[in-house]
């Protein structure tokens, strides 16, 4: 599967609990995204990397939230001291820079449940 | 915050009918994408129209963008109950690098 790939699948944890996400992209993609959804709701965008270099961070995005991507090849997402309003699906995808016009491809998804 | 606005929010509609879904946006874009979503699945992407374009065709899918209105819209000829998802326009706005997405349709096509 050359597809992105992000593993858990699913996470559940209780409250105070710290969580960490990885995001494998498609290898030739050097830029990834990480994103946010709740039911209901479009995508909400986090972070995103271009190589290992995190060029926009959303201003939205709580200091609980620290996303790294070491070697410009796969990502993590960590988020400390989880709290319920945490509870979504994270999304990962992935995308070549080549212009402005990028199609992204996305992973299944990390659904969090904080308990 | 989501720049898109999508409309309707929901939308039902017999086998074989066509379903339009519009999308509003708030800056200048390089371009408007649609992406679908089944239920508790990621998102995948179905057509790109850049800021240039005015329309585009890809199979049952016919996209418009109007920038001077800044507004897309989707349309899904000849629908199937396999077409059953949440679409979502995403625009890349100019010297940004991310996709912000919109809100969402969430279509049901019954067979």
């Amino acid at each position: 599967d050359t597809g992105v790939s992000q593993d858990p699948r699913h996470k559940i944890t209780k409250r105070g609990q710290n969580v960490t996400f990885r995001c494998d992209p498609i290898s030739e993609h050097n830029r990834l995204y990480w994103y946010r959804q709740t039911l209901g709701q479009g995508p909400e965008f986090l972070t995103y990397f271009q190589n290992e270099a995190q060029l926009e961070k959303s201003r939205l995005l709580s200091d609980r939230f620290s996303a790294e991507r070491p070697k410009g090849s796969f990502s993590t997402l960590e988020i400390q001291r989880t709290e319920q309003g945490d509870s979504a699906m994270y999304l990962c995808a992935s995308s070549l820079p080549t212009g402005i016009n990028l199609e992204a491809f996305f992973g299944q998804g990390t659904r969090l449940t904080v308990v | 915050s989501q720049q898109g606005e999508e409309d309707p929010q929901a939308l039902s509609i017999q086998e074989g009918e066509n379903a339009t879904m519009n999308c509003s946006y708030k800056t200048s874009i390089n371009n408007l994408q649609w992406y679908r979503q089944n239920s508790g699945r990621g998102l995948v992407h179905l057509i790109l129209i850049r800021s240039n374009e005015r329309e585009k065709h890809s199979g049952r899918l016919r996209v418009t963008l109007d920038t001077s209105k800044k507004s897309s819209s989707l349309l899904i000829t000849a629908s199937r109950a396999a077409d059953t998802a949440s679409y979502f326009c995403a625009t890349s706005e100019v010297g940004g690098g991310k996709l912000i997405f919109g809100q969402g349709t969430e279509l049901s096509v019954k067979p």
